[in-house]
């Protein structure tokens, strides 16, 4: 069926260096897509989203790429800091629907 | 702003008993939906509620129901639980609009034992 999966289940960098975490999505009528970063005992916690009829969107340290082309979707966070380690997920809706469909999250490990 | 609350934070029950999660929105927010998270599943969608209607329901069995009020606060109830229903169980709110970002709360961890 339609899903939205992650090409890495962990992904460790320096401290300092920019960090790129993508994701899949297989539903072509998917219209809105979030990312959001989940902490060890918190909730998911929005980032940046983006709509389908933009190809980038920037953030605080943060950029949202979008492919649909080859459905594909990507995080990009500079200068990553220990602070950025956590899981993070991507999540799609389509546009006939309210619910999010999550993908399987990214384990973000940033070293000193 | 005060975020999304869920309340109550942690529960233990036993197979066969029910549950009744709370979530009380972000102010404003008149749409809630709530999600189940397990290590194999990941993140699931159970059902969004807006103006004390269910607009939206995922694929989960009937045990699984909820409810919205007036104020836009909402309930979740599973009822005969099972030793599969232990998850984190998040509630996320949004304005009414579609394409708006979902806002989590911080979950209630139910352990079935």
């Amino acid at each position: 069926g339609e899903s939205v999966g992650l090409h890495l289940p962990t992904l460790s960098v320096q401290e300092g260096d920019n960090s790129i975490i993508n994701c899949a999505y297989s539903n072509s009528a998917s219209d809105y897509f979030i990312w959001y970063k989940q902490e060890s005992g918190k909730g998911p916690q929005f980032i940046i989203d983006i709509r389908s009829n933009m190809d980038k969107r920037q953030g605080q340290r943060v950029t949202v790429l979008l492919n649909k082309t080859v459905k594909h979707l990507s995080l990009q966070i500079a200068a990553t800091q220990p602070g950025d380690s956590a899981v993070y997920f991507c999540a799609e809706t389509p546009f006939s629907g309210y619910a999010l469909n999550f993908g399987k999250g990214t384990s973000l490990l940033v070293t000193p | 702003k005060a975020g999304v609350t869920q309340t109550p934070r942690y529960l233990i029950k036993t197979r066969g008993q029910q549950v009744t999660l709370s979530c009380s929105p972000i102010s404003g927010h008149r749409s809630v939906s709530w999600y189940q998270q397990t290590p194999g599943q990941g993140l699931q969608f159970l059902f969004e509620y807006f103006s004390e209607t269910q607009r939206n329901k995922g694929n989960f069995p009937g045990r699984f129901s909820g409810r919205q009020f007036s104020n836009s606060r909402s309930e979740m109830n599973v009822s005969t639980l099972e030793l599969g229903d232990s998850a984190l169980y998040l509630c996320a709110s949004s304005y009414q609009d579609r394409n708006q970002p979902q806002h989590f709360g911080d979950g209630t961890r139910l352990s079935i034992l």
